[in-house]
């Protein structure tokens, strides 16, 4: 399967605690990016990181990228509540405007 | 910023009957659509590809037959999935892909609210 693996599948954390999970993918990439999922909704755009660039930030987002090891990070630093959802990586493969998604964070912030 | 509808937002339907998904770029024109298939606590599959004016790119494993796109306007893109049955009940989510300012600029998918689809 060209999926994408996050790990790790779950993590409970309290509110307040940095929140990290990572994304390995398998195949060369143009863009990774990084999509939030609350329950059974869709999934809002959180952050896009290109091939040539090694860490981005948004908010209290900070994503890394690491070609040469095939894997990205999500930083989620002082964590609330409403950040509870899960988190899937995307990654757009050279050539295509197709997007593989990883498998997903499901991410419970304890208040 | 740019919206993506998907009607319905969740159906019910009988063994063998046919549904009919739409998505809908709101504000923006549209391409390259993309349609995924979510199973509960699982992530997203592409199915495939649907680009405008032409035939649709299937990955592998999906049966084009069964699940019918139809890309007929930059703005709208249905997928029909014929003789459903129990086991095609799952979330199906549709994107669309901007390229943003500057031809490509900021390209982004923006994502449909997904249609719930449950085959009795």
């Amino acid at each position: 399967s060209q999926q994408g693996e996050e790990d790790p599948q779950a993590l409970s954390i309290q509110e307040g605690e940095n929140a990290t999970m990572n994304c390995s993918y398998k195949t060369s990439i143009n863009n990774l990016q990084w999509y939030r999922q609350n329950s059974g909704r869709g999934l809002v755009h959180l952050i896009l990181i290109r091939s040539n660039e090694r860490e981005k930030h948004s908010g209290r987002l900070r994503v890394t990228l690491d070609t040469s090891k095939k894997s990205s990070s999500l930083l989620i630093t002082a964590s609330r509540a409403a950040d509870t959802a899960s988190y899937f990586c995307a990654t757009r493969t050279s050539g295509t405007y197709k997007y593989i998604f990883g498998t997903g964070t499901r991410l419970k912030v304890l208040a | 910023g740019a919206v993506v509808s998907q009607h319905p937002s969740w159906v019910i339907c009988k063994s063998g009957t046919s549904v009919k998904i739409e998505c809908r770029s709101l504000d923006f024109q549209a391409t390259t659509m993309f349609w995924y298939r979510q199973f509960p606590k699982q992530s997203l599959m592409l199915m495939a590809t649907s680009n405008e004016g032409s035939k649709a790119t299937y990955e592998q494993g999906v049966e084009k037959d069964k699940f019918l796109i139809n890309h007929a306007s930059l703005t709208l893109s249905t997928l029909t999935v014929t003789s459903a049955h129990p086991e095609d009940s799952s979330f199906y989510i549709c994107s669309a892909l901007t390229l943003g300012l500057a031809g490509g600029a900021q390209e982004t998918q923006y994502f449909g609210p997904g249609t719930r689809l449950l085959v009795l």
